[in-house]
């Protein structure tokens, strides 16, 4: 089945101490997304590739970087994790092309433990 | 700003009918969104409303009046299963989704 890939499903860091975190895709999809959710919140955008267009909101800390080495993955990095940082780590990937609704399609979530 | 409200939580019993409610203010309108959020998993999509009127998909169904910067989801038939958060989504004029906080929904045997 065609579908998003997380990992690792669980990471624990210690402060200060650099991630990764990696997506992968056989959905073909030309947008990736990734959030930050934290219990009970909303899903905060924290960045997106259409195509091979970068896009940084602009609340993103510059703690958070990404890549997108080719269309079938995606890597967040987080340089220097603070407490805060501590949360579940969705990416999502979503078709701009032809009709449709534009669907997310989410990953299972990496969820960050800082220590 | 543009906002999404959403009940905190809501309780119902097993083989019921709960209806949760979203309203939003957003810049610009193209599109609402339910998404399935189950304890510690990734959401799922549930329903997608643009024009008004009820979009119905098995026990699920969706409601959208624009002008009331309003939906509902009605979930028929309540299961165990159902327990979960519900996420409704709005995609602005920049086609930008404004996420609500969610509804968490506990279903009572």
């Amino acid at each position: 089945d065609a579908m998003v890939i997380q990992n690792p499903r669980y990471q624990v860091t210690q402060f200060g101490k650099p991630v990764t975190l990696s997506c992968s895709q056989t959905l073909n999809h030309n947008v990736m997304y990734w959030y930050q959710q934290k219990s009970s919140q909303a899903p905060k955008l924290l960045f997106h590739y259409y195509d091979k267009d970068f896009n940084n909101e602009a609340d993103t800390p510059d703690n958070f970087q990404s890549r997108r080495p080719n269309t079938s993955f995606c890597f967040l990095d987080i340089r220097s994790p603070g407490l805060g940082d501590a949360a579940m780590y969705l990416c999502a990937t979503s078709s701009s092309r032809g009709t449709g609704a534009n669907v997310l399609t989410f990953g299972a979530g990496s969820r960050l433990t800082v220590l | 700003g543009q906002n999404i409200d959403q009940p905190t939580e809501m309780t119902a019993t097993e083989g019921a009918i709960v209806q949760i409610n979203c309203t939003y203010q957003t810049s610009g309108f193209n599109g609402l969104f339910w998404y399935q959020q189950h304890a510690g998993e990734a959401p799922t999509f549930l329903s997608y409303n643009v024009l008004d009127g009820l979009e119905e998909k098995g026990r699920f169904s969706s409601f959208l009046s624009r002008s009331k910067g309003y939906s509902y989801l009605l979930l028929k038939e309540l299961q165990m299963k159902d327990s979960a958060s519900y996420l409704c989504a709005v995609r602005d004029s920049n086609y930008q989704l404004i996420w609500g906080a969610g509804t968490k929904l506990i279903i009572k045997p």
